[in-house]
């Protein structure tokens, strides 16, 4: 079974520093790697994709990609409050040819003022 | 980006009867749309993938006599809960794969569907 983990947490951090999120995936045919959004009640929202391996950034936001390890990370620079909510890791998997994602159970992030 | 919009956002009803949840992509045609259920603090879920035109693909121990797609064009697909019942209780959410065939395609997602089952 194809499987996308991630530390549930909460994960608290001061406003201002970074943030750290952390994914790994047992698909080792996976293609793309997604960072989602969601905040309570409320449907997920894209941050970023990443597909090859290194970095890759968007302001304050960078994904970071190690196909070799399996793992995928999002880094949050400066964070603020209004970066609190549940980030999702979503994988593509080898062989969705109806391009379906997989999705970790979330790490909730919360930045304290 | 691409918008989706799913409707209704929430709906309260009682056990044993049918709700119907609609998601529409408003500028893009969507070939195919996924539901999915979240319960809280759990992930989201994939249900079934939608395909316009054909019969939709349900994930293992989905019922699909239970939960009822059709995707009848472009822009539209929706979900039926029949017979509801408590446990049924959740957040449906659907997505549709945006333009273009990579496979970087995102996946845009509608609003949500808070269902109450009582």
């Amino acid at each position: 079974q194809k499987e996308v983990e991630q530390n549930s947490g909460p994960l608290s951090v001061p406003e201002g520093a970074i943030a750290s999120l952390n994914c790994t995936y047992s698909d080792r045919g996976s293609q793309s790697f997604f960072w989602y959004r969601q905040y309570s009640g409320k449907s997920p929202e894209l941050i970023m994709f990443i597909y090859s391996n290194g970095d890759k950034e968007d302001g304050r936001f960078t994904a970071q990609l190690n196909k070799a390890s399996q793992y995928v990370s999002l880094l949050i620079r400066d964070s603020q409050p209004s970066d609190s909510a549940t980030y999702l890791c979503a994988v593509r998997p080898s062989g969705a040819g109806s391009y379906q994602l997989t999705f970790g159970k979330g790490t909730k992030l919360s930045v304290i003022p | 980006g691409a918008v989706v919009s799913q409707h209704p956002s929430w709906v309260i009803c009682k056990s044993g009867t049918s709700v119907k949840i609609e998601c529409r992509s408003l500028d893009f045609q969507a070939t195919t749309m996924f539901w999915y259920r979240q319960f809280p603090k759990q992930s989201l879920m994939l249900m079934a993938t939608s395909n316009e035109g054909s019969k939709a693909t349900y994930e293992q121990g989905v019922e699909k006599d239970k939960f009822l797609i059709n995707h009848a064009s472009l822009t539209l697909s929706t979900l039926t809960v029949t017979s509801a019942h408590p446990e049924d209780s959740s957040f449906y959410i659907c997505s549709a794969r945006g333009p273009g065939t990579t496979l970087n395609t995102e996946a845009f997602f509608g609003q949500g569907t808070r269902l109450t089952v009582v």
